[in-house]
This record gives C-alpha cells, sequence and structure tokens, in this order.
C-alpha cells in the first residue's frame, strides 16, 4: 500500500543554520504530495505541496521538490529561524482521497 | 468562520461512556475527513465524505466507531463504549476538489480526547 517514510527526528538546529528533511515515499500511479506543519499548540497547517513530477513547491522560505525517480519530496530551508520550531509531516494524496502521512518529524530551533 | 471548526476542543471521559465529536467544515468543501493523531506519532485516516455520503470508511478501527455527515456541512464522530486506547487528538479537515487536481486539505484545531 501507499505509505511514507519520513527522516527520524527530533532535529535541533542553531538559528540561521540550513535545513533538510528527508521524505521519501511508495506509491501506485501519480501522487500529490504535501508538507504539513504543526506548531506549538496549533493545529495542523499546509506548508507546500506539489502535484506532478520536477513540481517545486515553496513557502514561508521552504521549498520542496518532487523527484519520482527517487520517490522523494525533501524539505530545505535555506536559514531557519526559531519560529520555525514545529513538528513537520510529509504526506501523499494518490487518488484515494485519503491523505497518507509520514511518523513526523520535530524541529527545534536554538537561538 | 473562514476554517475549519470542531467542538469541543478538549474531552475527557470515562471508559465505557459515549463521546460526540463535532467538525464544521469550511464553507463549500465538498469533502470532509477524520483523522487520528495518537501521541507523538503521525495521523491515521478514519473516515472521509463526499457530500453526505462515506466512500471510503477504511480507517475506522472497529464497529464502536461511526460518522455521519449531513446537509454536506457538518460531521459528528461518535464513539460508543470508549477505551483508553481511543485517547488521541481527532483532527478533520475539509478540501474542495478543483479541475487542476486535489488541493490540500485544510485541517481544524482538533479535538483532545482522554479516556480515564
Amino acid at each position: 500500500g501507499d505509505s511514507v517514510t519520513q527522516m527520524e527526528g527530533p532535529v535541533t538546529l542553531s538559528e540561521e543554520a540550513f535545513l533538510t528533511i528527508n521524505c521519501t515515499y511508495t506509491a501506485t500511479g501519480y501522487p500529490s504530495l504535501f508538507w504539513y506543519v504543526q506548531y506549538p499548540g496549533e493545529g495542523l497547517q499546509l506548508l507546500l505541496k506539489a502535484t506532478k513530477a520536477d513540481d517545486k513547491g515553496s513557502n514561508k522560505g521552504f521549498e520542496a521538490t518532487y523527484r519520482k525517480e527517487t520517490t522523494s519530496f525533501h524539505l530545505e530551508k535555506g536559514s531557519v529561524q526559531v519560529s520555525d520550531s514545529a513538528v513537520y509531516f510529509c504526506a501523499l494524496n494518490a487518488g484515494a482521497q485519503k491523505l497518507v502521512f509520514g511518523q513526523g518529524t520535530r524541529l527545534t530551533i536554538n537561538p | 468562520g473562514a476554517g475549519v471548526s470542531q467542538s469541543p476542543s478538549n474531552k475527557v471521559t470515562e471508559k465505557g461512556k459515549d463521546v460526540e465529536l463535532r467538525c464544521d467544515p469550511i464553507s463549500g468543501h465538498t469533502a470532509l475527513y477524520w483523522y487520528r493523531q495518537r501521541l507523538g506519532q503521525g495521523l491515521e485516516f478514519l473516515i472521509y465524505f463526499q457530500g453526505n455520503s462515506a466512500p471510503d470508511k477504511s480507517g475506522l478501527p472497529s464497529d464502536r466507531f461511526s460518522a455521519e455527515r449531513t446537509g454536506e456541512s457538518v460531521s459528528t464522530l461518535t464513539i460508543q463504549r470508549t477505551q483508553q486506547e481511543d485517547s488521541a487528538v481527532y483532527l478533520c479537515a475539509s478540501s474542495q476538489k478543483t479541475s487542476g487536481g486535489p488541493t490540500g486539505q485544510f485541517f481544524g484545531p482538533g479535538t483532545r480526547l482522554t479516556v480515564l
């Protein structure tokens, strides 16, 4: 069945560091791919998405490129801030209506 | 309101009691989803509504769980004879299909259920 595997956390970085959170997927067909973020005490929010191969989703300085050849959708940011501390979830939607989520990666940014 | 709303935000109940959780989707969104998030884990899909019908109930963990949707709007998730393993945050999401493909799902703040 469809599945998403995320980089295990927790991840701790210093402010202004470069961030990569790895995400790979297994799916039949051609899924849409998403990153969701859950800030402390808040609900889940869509961060960015990509609907076809080679698409790049971007938002708030975060980027992720849909790589069909490596079945990956890694999340990157060039310079993280303390306010980026949150749990990040990679997810896919492969024609079936439900989203399939990775287990989440907790990110902490220290000043 | 502009977003998905859920009530109650917190619910504490005793084992064996029934609970009802409510979700109000974004106006005009035809699709509605329920997920469960256990502590420290990812989200598990429970059920999906398109309009008032539920073409995919595959994630409901047992027959103690049921959900309905009326008026292509509000949905309720009912858990009968609650067990301690039902303790989790229950999240509702809605989405609107576009001609360009499925958009992302927009999530409510969740209901934190604690079964004592």
